[in-house]
């Protein structure tokens, strides 16, 4: 099946510092959604993407939806504390049946040191 | 608004008992899934439904059952519970294409924590 490649796996920072981390996928997508997941709980959403070349922010995150449609990439500015958690990204190929349903990334943990 | 529920939050089965998941959402979302979480895997999808009365299955559905009699409920079976089925298991649903664009965004319920030994 297809598959998402997500990097880093894990990201180990110091409070202040920025996170960049990126998706990758085989096959063209034309959503792409950044979740959070913090311990014990369900993921959580935090950005989505429609078009190509689209930049969103949320806050402190911004998340780009690749050119060539096949990449995604999240980056977090000044992180504190409780940006703690699962990072994940998520992408689908189209709408209904099974091009509709989502495709997970599997996720990069990210630990900020105070 | 309670959003996605799902009961119980944890359970501890024996190999081979059988038993069902239970999940509920009140924002009359047209889409439900399941997904299964495990360690370094991501989340992958079980079973998934486009509306009442209609379901397939995802990337994993062996040794699951579902059903959709209603627009609110999808539960999930399993069958003959193995170790391999030690997971955590998520419920989302989504608004699909009822009453506007189908835009993806899953909403996500807290999981249930299963053990099988």
């Amino acid at each position: 099946g297809q598959q998402l490649n997500q990097s880093p796996q894990s990201m180990f920072i110091q409070e202040g510092e920025d996170v960049s981390m990126n998706c990758t996928s085989s096959s063209i997508f034309n959503t792409w959604l950044w979740y959070k997941q913090e311990p014990g709980e369900g993921p959580v959403l935090l950005i989505a993407l429609y078009k190509a070349g689209e930049l969103t922010s949320n806050g402190r995150l911004t998340a780009q939806f690749g050119i060539t449609r096949k990449d995604s990439f999240l980056n977090i500015s000044a992180s504190i504390p409780s940006d703690v958690g699962i990072y994940f990204c998520a992408g689908r190929t189209g709408y209904g049946g099974s091009q509709g349903n989502l495709i997970f990334g599997k996720g990069t943990k990210l630990s900020v040191k105070p | 608004n309670a959003g996605v529920t799902q009961t119980p939050k944890f359970q501890v089965l024996k190999t081979g008992q059988s038993m069902t998941l239970q999940c509920a959402q009140d924002m009359n979302h047209e889409y439900m899934s399941w997904y299964r979480q495990d360690p370094g895997m991501g989340l992958r999808l079980i079973h998934y439904s486009v509306g009442a009365g209609i379901t397939d299955q995802g990337e994993v559905p062996n040794g699951y059952n579902v059903s959709r009699s209603t627009t609110e409920d999808f539960p999930l079976r399993l069958l003959s519970a193995a170790p391999s089925q030690t997971s955590v298991y998520f419920c989302a649903s989504s608004r699909g294409r009822k009453g506007g664009r189908d835009t993806g965004e899953l909403f996500f319920g807290e999981g249930s924590r299963l053990t099988v030994l």
